[in-house]
């Protein structure tokens, strides 16, 4: 495709249920990144996934929080037992080696 | 470890007038800097880089930046702004190898008012 995308764009949930949020990176692009918006706490890195290597996961806030990339494509971010906390924009990024990130549009999650 | 400091939270301008979004980083290795615009409801649109060369780097919609590494400063620039320009702005840092995570300022909200 011709950017990043992200889906879905909004996702509402109650506390304690799970969610998946879908990122489609850059074709042939081999890092992905995952980062959260939220307020007061800017933009914060969360996982990052290099082609076959395993991934930095040194900015995920807890175990509740996972990622996997299938193929060296596709990725989806899971978090397990939601929290009022969760509430944020999520933003997934991909890039070519040695190249800026390009962000996609972002999943607006709400947890109730 | 890295970080990127914003200096200013909110700056309000009219249009026309000159602006400079200021940012300052830290970091024990070579850096590559980024600047990032955010328009409402929108994803993240990178706006100019300094990976290496010349420390003026020109970027879209006017923009230009300026690798200031004895002041650890990467400020942002435009000479005349319009209404259009209204928008959050990211100044990010990205240490040592390619590929790794940026590390972003907390933001400058610019509003452009006529």
């Amino acid at each position: 495709g011709a950017g990043v995308s992200q889906s879905p764009s909004n996702k509402v949930t109650e506390k304690g249920k799970d969610v998946e949020l879908r990122c489609d990176p850059i074709s042939g692009h081999t890092a992905l990144y995952w980062y959260r918006q939220s307020l007061g706490q800017g933009l914060e890195f969360l996982i990052y996934f290099q082609g076959n290597s395993a991934p930095d996961k040194s900015g995920l806030p807890s175990d509740r929080f996972s990622a996997e990339r299938t193929g060296g494509s596709v990725s989806t971010l899971t978090i397990q037992r939601t929290q009022q906390e969760d509430s944020a924009v999520y933003l997934c990024a991909s890039s070519s080696r040695y190249n800026e990130q390009f962000f996609g549009p972002g999943t607006r999650l709400t947890v109730l | 470890a890295q970080s990127v400091t914003q200096l200013d939270s909110q700056v309000p301008v009219f249009e026309e007038a000159p602006v400079e979004l200021r940012c300052n980083y830290s970091s024990s290795v070579s850096v590559y800097l980024f600047w990032y615009v955010q328009y409402p409801n929108q994803g993240l649109q990178l706006l100019l880089k300094y990976l290496s060369g010349s420390t003026l780097v020109k970027g879209i919609n006017g923009f230009e930046a300026e690798f200031n590494k004895s002041q650890t400063s990467f400020h942002l620039r435009k000479p005349s702004v319009h209404i259009s320009d209204t928008a959050e702005y990211f100044c990010a840092v990205r240490a040592g190898q390619a590929g790794t995570a940026l590390i972003f300022g907390k933001g400058t909200t610019l509003s452009v008012s006529s």
